[in-house]
């Protein structure tokens, strides 16, 4: 069983809708997890850091459900720009990242 | 502020010859971290080094790999014989711990591709 799971998608939606991906975690003991996009043949960049319940920055917002073990994402008036692949990471130590495969987002005008 | 920095960011290699990937983290950051992805698969954690030191390298493939990082600034990672299946994206990280909560800042990876 993988560490993290997410749906690869690709999840294709029209400019202004809101999108939500989910993310699976297996470790109960995971207390970080990240939220990072990556464009086609670039590098992870940080999106948003999760923490506790959740989190928010503009129109990105994280919930953390650790009940149920999962992180979601919820872009709320998508861009263009918002297309990418978006990696879920749980972190279950000091040491260890995992990552998860990937959700491919498209953006369409 | 530099970022980090990968050299090359592409190889290519035949089967059973050496490649050595480097890795300049941002100054300062003592933890570094290496990743692979294989192509279709997820981001695969290989190890962590605080400052010199090794701190878990579980997921090192095999001992053809050998990670190195000498005096605590750049590291090294090296594959030797590189084999078919090394074929892939090899990402490097830093970060600087901040009570816990550090943040790594990727590298633009290396692509590996073994002929």
């Amino acid at each position: 069983r993988k560490e993290v799971e997410q749906d690869p998608g690709p999840f294709n939606v029209p400019e202004g809708a809101t999108v939500a991906f989910n993310c699976t975690y297996s470790n109960s003991a995971s207390q970080s997890f990240f939220w990072y996009r990556q464009d086609c043949r670039k590098e992870p960049k940080l999106l948003m850091s999760v923490y506790s319940s959740g989190n928010e920055d503009g129109r990105f917002t994280a919930q953390l459900n650790r009940a149920s073990q999962y992180i979601s994402l919820l872009i709320r008036d998508s861009k263009l720009s918002d297309s990418a692949t978006y990696l879920c990471v749980a972190r279950p130590n000091f040491n260890k990242f995992y990552f998860g495969s990937g959700t491919k987002l498209n953006v369409k005008p | 502020e530099a970022g980090v920095t990968q050299f090359p960011s592409h190889s290519v290699i035949e089967k059973g010859q050496t490649v050595t990937l480097r890795c300049d983290p941002i100054s300062g950051h003592d933890n570094l971290y290496w990743y692979r992805r294989v192509m279709g698969k997820e981001i695969k954690f290989l190890l962590h080094f605080v400052k010199e030191s090794k701190q878990d390298e579980s997921g090192m493939p095999n001992n053809r790999f050998l990670a190195e990082r000498t005096g605590g600034t750049y590291s090294t990672l090296k594959v030797q014989p590189a084999e078919l299946e090394d074929s892939g994206v090899y990402f490097c990280a830093s970060s600087q711990a901040r009570g816990g909560r550090d943040i790594q800042y990727f590298g633009a990876g290396t692509r590996l591709s073994v002929l």
